[in-house]
């Protein structure tokens, strides 16, 4: 499977800051990564999906000036999360599918994001 | 639009039994993957198994199996000779057409020693 690497695994950020999660695919090329954020005990919630050298396709009800992806390059994508409030604390994972046609996806291991 | 509903929020095994993890779907695609993620306490999602819908067998990974029925639209997780490191949320996805997927709300498996 995929090698996925995130960065930071963690952050603690003021409420009004902006904070940048890198998600990069460290052993192929990724032409399309996802952003996912899950609450404790509950479901991964898709945010949007990264494509590389194009916008990023948001998902309903979720701001996208406010969770501003960068899918810059065939292996990095970036999530960031501007003007950060206390609701935004939550836990981010990215992932990338698998290109051996087996439609697997392969997660990060998330980055936990505090905004006091 | 798919839904993917996981009926038991909690489970229960001892270790070296045997446990089932339902999951059942709700699609009008007819080609389609449905995968089991395992997510430990450290929070690393895992994939556990994957079963094409086109397949009639049943996936096998070890002491991981499927029972999927097709036509009922049920997709249940066999763990056999459960261990402690079996502890963990487990998610039912499903993949179609697009290439998102689409979770359950999860099940929380406890082993007991």
């Amino acid at each position: 499977g995929a090698v996925v690497s995130q960065h930071p695994s963690w952050v603690i950020c003021k409420s009004g800051t902006s904070v940048k999660i890198e998600c990069r695919s460290l052993d192929f090329q990724a032409t399309t990564m996802f952003w996912y954020r899950q609450f404790p005990k509950q479901s991964l919630m898709l945010m949007a999906t990264s494509n590389e050298g194009s916008k990023a396709t948001y998902e309903q009800g979720v701001e996208k000036d406010k969770f501003l992806i960068n899918h810059a390059s065939l292996t990095l994508s970036t999530l960031t999360v501007t003007s950060a409030h206390p609701e935004d604390s939550s836990f981010y994972i990215c992932s990338v599918e698998s290109r051996e046609g087996r439609h697997e996806q392969y997660f990060g291991p998330g980055t936990r994001l505090t905004v006091t | 639009a798919q839904t993917v509903t996981q009926s038991q929020p909690e489970m229960s095994v001892q270790e070296a039994e045997t446990v089932t993890l339902s999951c059942t779907y709700d699609t009008s695609e007819s080609d389609y993957y449905l995968f089991w993620y395992k997510q430990p306490p450290s929070r690393q999602m895992i994939l556990v198994i994957r079963q094409e819908a086109y397949k009639q067998q049943n996936a096998t990974e070890n002491r991981f199996s499927v029972n999927f029925q097709k036509a009922a639209k049920s997709f249940s997780l066999k763990i056999s000779d459960s261990q402690l490191g079996d502890a963990a949320m487990y998610f039912c996805a499903y993949r179609g057409y697009g290439n998102k997927l689409v979770f359950g709300a999860g099940t929380i498996l406890r082993v007991k020693s």
